[in-house]
């Protein structure tokens, strides 16, 4: 089955910096990784996605990659604010009907410092 | 998008007793997911619950222990019987519902969770 490795599992940014997370996969038929935030007591929230037909996209400060060859994709994030404090949980699945199955990384913790 | 509320919200637990969590759409969705959260760790899919039909379980999963159902199109309960500290953990339900995220396609949706203490 699918595995998603996860890295690094904490990371500390200036506000105003930028900050990556990356995730590789090894099933190499998944086509779809979505990106989730979680924050304290709350359900994960889905921020950004990314289909293996494209390599990258953006939302805002948020964008997406995707290395499809090297089985990785990465979250960036641009010009963090505070808010931008969570776990965020990348995720892999192959989107066939009736198999929509995600695995999930390992989760990054995310802290902002003013 | 959907909208996903779970009830309740948080509880605990006698060891050996039983909860149910409901979980409740705002849209007719035809997947349903539940996941547990242990402390502290990512998510663990227990199963898939489609209406109409018995749910699949993941493996180390079983329906004894977490039976599952989905009368309709817009609920799901999911009971965690026979209680140990070990079932201590955040439970979630998840739905695959029309994205909003462009461009639009089906994602998934999770509700906030149900925070389950065993004592």
């Amino acid at each position: 089955g699918e595995n998603v490795e996860q890295h690094p599992s904490t990371l500390s940014v200036q506000e105003g910096d930028s900050a990556v997370i990356k995730c590789t996969y090894s099933d190499s038929a998944s086509n779809y990784f979505p990106w989730y935030k979680q924050e304290l007591g709350k359900g994960p929230q889905l921020i950004i996605d990314i289909r293996s037909n494209v390599g990258e996209k953006k939302d805002q400060r948020i964008a997406v990659t995707l290395n499809k060859t090297a089985k990785h994709f990465s979250l960036h994030i641009t010009e963090t604010q505070p808010e931008d404090s969570a776990v965020y949980f990348c995720a892999a699945s192959i989107r066939n009907f009736g198999n929509e199955k995600l695995t999930f990384g390992t989760g990054t913790r995310l802290t902002i410092i003013p | 998008s959907a909208v996903i509320s779970q009830k309740p919200s948080r509880d605990i637990c006698q060891r050996g007793t039983s909860l149910t969590i409901q979980c409740q759409v705002d849209s007719q969705v035809t997947m349903m997911f539940w996941y547990r959260q242990q402390p502290g760790q990512s998510l663990t899919l227990i199963a898939t619950a489609n209406q109409g039909s018995e749910a699949t379980y993941e493996s180390g999963f079983v329906i004894d222990k977490f039976p599952i159902s989905r009368p309709n199109l817009t609920f799901s309960t999911l009971t965690v019987s026979n209680l140990s500290p070990e079932d201590s953990s955040i439970y979630l339900c998840s739905v695959e519902a029309s994205g909003a995220l462009p461009p639009s396609s089906y994602e998934q949706y999770f509700g906030p969770g149900t925070r389950l203490t065993v004592t």
